[in-house]
């Protein structure tokens, strides 16, 4: 089935320094969400990608949906400690049966 | 405002113990579905609906059940309570296609002791 991975599981950062996480699909995607959860918190959905190629920015965010759809990135500028929490991908198969988030990302931010 | 809403928010049961989890949303969404979370697994979904007497399972849909009978609801119910069921679940509903977003409620901690 189709399965969706993070890398890195856990990232800490000083306040100021850069961030990614990568995700990866053993599919291609029909679309790539993604999702940030505070800690003691429930998932807010952040953006969503579904053209190949494409880049989409929220302030200090970036979300880059890879050209053959398989793959996803979210690169965070400067980091605030505002920033901290878990920060999953989530995606729907070509055939739009199977929607399945990955694993996520644990960033800690250390002021 | 519209909101999503789980009942309880923490609870405690035993082994072998029907639990029903309650979701209510108000957002009027066709779609409702049920995850749970545990630490390095993200979130899996459990079952899901696409409307009322509508229901499929999920990724990990042994030992729960679901049902839908109004447009606001999805309750989950452990049928038999287990302690590999301990939890966070997560109830979310988005309006109806695939490329909507998923409002999450806030989760409900359940230990199975």
């Amino acid at each position: 089935g189709q399965q969706v991975m993070q890398i890195p599981q856990y990232q800490h950062v000083q306040e100021g320094e850069d961030f990614t996480t990568y995700c990866n699909s053993s599919t291609t995607l029909s679309n790539i969400q993604w999702y940030k959860q505070r800690p003691g918190g429930h998932p807010v959905f952040l953006i969503q990608l579904v053209k190949s190629g494409e880049v989409k920015k929220q302030k200090r965010l970036t979300f880059q949906f890879g050209e053959a759809k398989k793959n996803s990135s979210l690169h965070i500028t400067a980091t605030q400690t505002t920033d901290v929490g878990t920060y999953f991908c989530a995606g729907y198969d070509n055939y739009g049966q199977n929607f399945v988030f990955g694993p996520g990302t644990r960033l800690s931010v250390l002021p | 405002d519209a909101e999503i809403t789980q009942s309880p928010r923490h609870k405690i049961t035993e082994t072998g113990r029907q639990v029903t989890l309650a979701c209510h949303q108000t957002w009027n969404h066709n779609n409702m579905f049920w995850y749970r979370q545990d630490l390095g697994h993200g979130l899996r979904l459990i079952h899901y609906s696409y409307g009322v007497h509508d229901t499929n399972k999920g990724e990990v849909s042994d030992g729960y059940s679901v049902s839908r009978s109004n447009t606001e609801d999805l309750p989950l119910t452990l049928e038999s309570a287990a302690s590999s069921q301990t939890s966070v679940y997560f109830c979310a509903s988005r309006q109806a296609g695939d490329l909507d977003t998923q409002y999450f409620g806030p989760g409900t901690r359940l230990t199975v002791l």
